[in-house]
């Protein structure tokens, strides 16, 4: 069975200042992760994803991760934060095709932005 | 791109009634598509994987006859809360896929359900 963990339930962060949100994952298969931002009484939207290929992703809004294999880990990185990235951020898992989509969440980090 | 609407956005029911919620892809087809649940501050846990013309596949402890999905149309699926209790009050969002094996998954905006 797939698990994902965020290490961090809240994060608070001043504006321009950089940030990492931290994600492990535990599964027996071939992976694969995504990151998806949640605005307050909305649905997701897709940061990034990683499928295959380059371990460095980057995604919209100036976020990137990085997928670590030997560590099991999907870190969401950005160098310079504004007040707007204020949100619930997912690490989600998918052990099939991209086309099966069974996605299991992390528990959420919520990244506060203070000025 | 590709747009999946949820509606209603928020609904309050009386304990004992029944609330429908639709999930419309608006520009795509959409074979596959997902019912989630989301408690406050908590992650979304997938409630169950409804697929057109055919029945719902429901998660482990998910009770099918409480949550019904129907999916009648490759752009429309619904899921009908019997007979609410406060319990049952949560947010819940949709996602869809299109009919290539590479589709991308889109969500819904999601609906906030109180039960009173």
């Amino acid at each position: 069975a797939q698990s994902v963990t965020q290490l961090d339930s809240q994060v608070p962060v001043f504006e321009e200042a950089p940030v990492e949100l931290r994600c492990n994952y535990s599964s027996s298969v071939s992976v694969y992760l995504f990151w998806y931002v949640q605005y307050p009484n909305q649905g997701l939207q897709l940061l990034l994803k990683y499928l295959s290929g380059s371990t460095l992703v980057k995604g919209i809004n100036g976020f990137e991760a990085e997928f670590n294999k030997s560590q099991t880990s999907f870190h969401l990185r950005k160098p310079s934060v504004h007040i707007s990235d204020t949100a619930e951020y997912f690490c989600a898992v998918s052990d099939g095709i991209q086309g099966a989509q069974k996605l299991v969440f992390g528990q959420g980090t919520r990244l506060t932005i203070n000025p | 791109g590709a747009v999946v609407s949820q509606h209603p956005s928020w609904v309050i029911c009386k304990s004992g009634t029944s609330v429908k919620i639709e999930c419309r892809s608006l520009d795509f087809q959409a074979t596959t598509m997902f019912w989630y649940r989301q408690f406050p501050k908590q992650s979304l846990m997938l409630m169950a994987t409804s697929n057109e013309g055919s029945k719902a596949t429901y998660e482990q402890g998910v009770e099918k006859d409480k949550f019904l999905i129907n999916h009648a149309s490759l752009t429309l699926s619904t899921l009908t809360v019997t007979s609410a209790h406060p319990e049952d009050s949560s947010f819940y969002i949709c996602s869809a896929r299109g009919e290539l094996g590479n589709s991308p998954l889109h969500f819904g905006n999601g609906t906030r359900l109180t039960v009173t």
